[in-house]
């Protein structure tokens, strides 16, 4: 049982570069997130995913995208990498019903 | 917008001391409020969790108070250990959609021993 599981685990892009964070789960939960974590400013949610087939945005969604590929699967898309994107990146699960949000051990992306 | 704050961003305290952090949140109608600790390098890890229908809750060396009138709740650590030191958030669920977590900005904590 791994829980949470994030790739990759580091990444260097250029400006205007495109990759996806993959993330996956396998504790069967229903709701899926991403979120941003920057030096002082704590986590913030980026998208999230309240049920297989359904994304809602978060507070700071501008400048990406997501696919919820399955009831495990939640990708995160950076189409133009900027500098402000540089940031530690976590996926997290959870039960519907249930509060506890579980993370992945995060994505730590550098735009140069 | 929905907004938690967060205090203080540092914390030093002695082994053996208590720690307490605290939590303002907007929202009244939030209704639950997790307290995650994440250690250097490491994903955030929830410690503990109270919902608006209790004032208080323990768990061993670890308290949350909730004051829903003043919109405030607090994390306290008793006989504090250096395996604590790690930055502390609090959240609050919004009320603008499903089990979406407003998150404080950390509490940096460092137990000397």
């Amino acid at each position: 049982n791994a829980g949470v599981t994030q790739t990759p685990k580091f990444q260097v892009l250029k400006t205007g570069q495109s990759m996806t964070l993959q993330c996956a789960q396998d504790m069967n939960h229903n709701s899926m997130y991403w979120y941003r974590q920057d030096p002082g400013m704590g986590l913030r949610l980026i998208y999230y995913s309240a049920s297989e087939g359904t994304t809602d945005k978060g507070e700071v969604p501008n400048g990406y995208n997501v696919s919820r590929l399955n009831k495990r699967e939640f990708s995160l898309r950076l189409e133009s990498a900027a500098p402000s994107q540089t940031s530690v990146y976590f996926c997290a699960s959870s039960e519907s019903g249930n509060n506890e949000q579980f993370f992945g051990p995060g994505t730590r992306l550098t735009v140069l | 917008g929905e907004n938690v704050e967060q205090h203080p961003s540092t914390l030093s305290v002695q082994e053996g001391d208590s720690a307490v952090i605290k939590c303002t949140y907007s929202d009244s109608a939030s209704n639950y409020f997790p307290w995650y600790k994440q250690e250097l390098g490491k994903r955030p890890q929830l410690i503990i969790d109270i919902r608006s229908n209790v004032g208080e809750k323990k768990d061993q060396r670890i308290a949350v108070t909730l004051n829903k009138t003043a919109k405030h709740f607090s994390l306290h650590i008793t006989e504090t250990q250096p395996e604590d030191s790690a930055v502390y958030f609090c959240a609050a669920r919004g009320s603008g959609g499903y089990n979406k977590l407003i998150f404080g900005a950390g509490t940096r904590l460092a137990v000397h021993p």
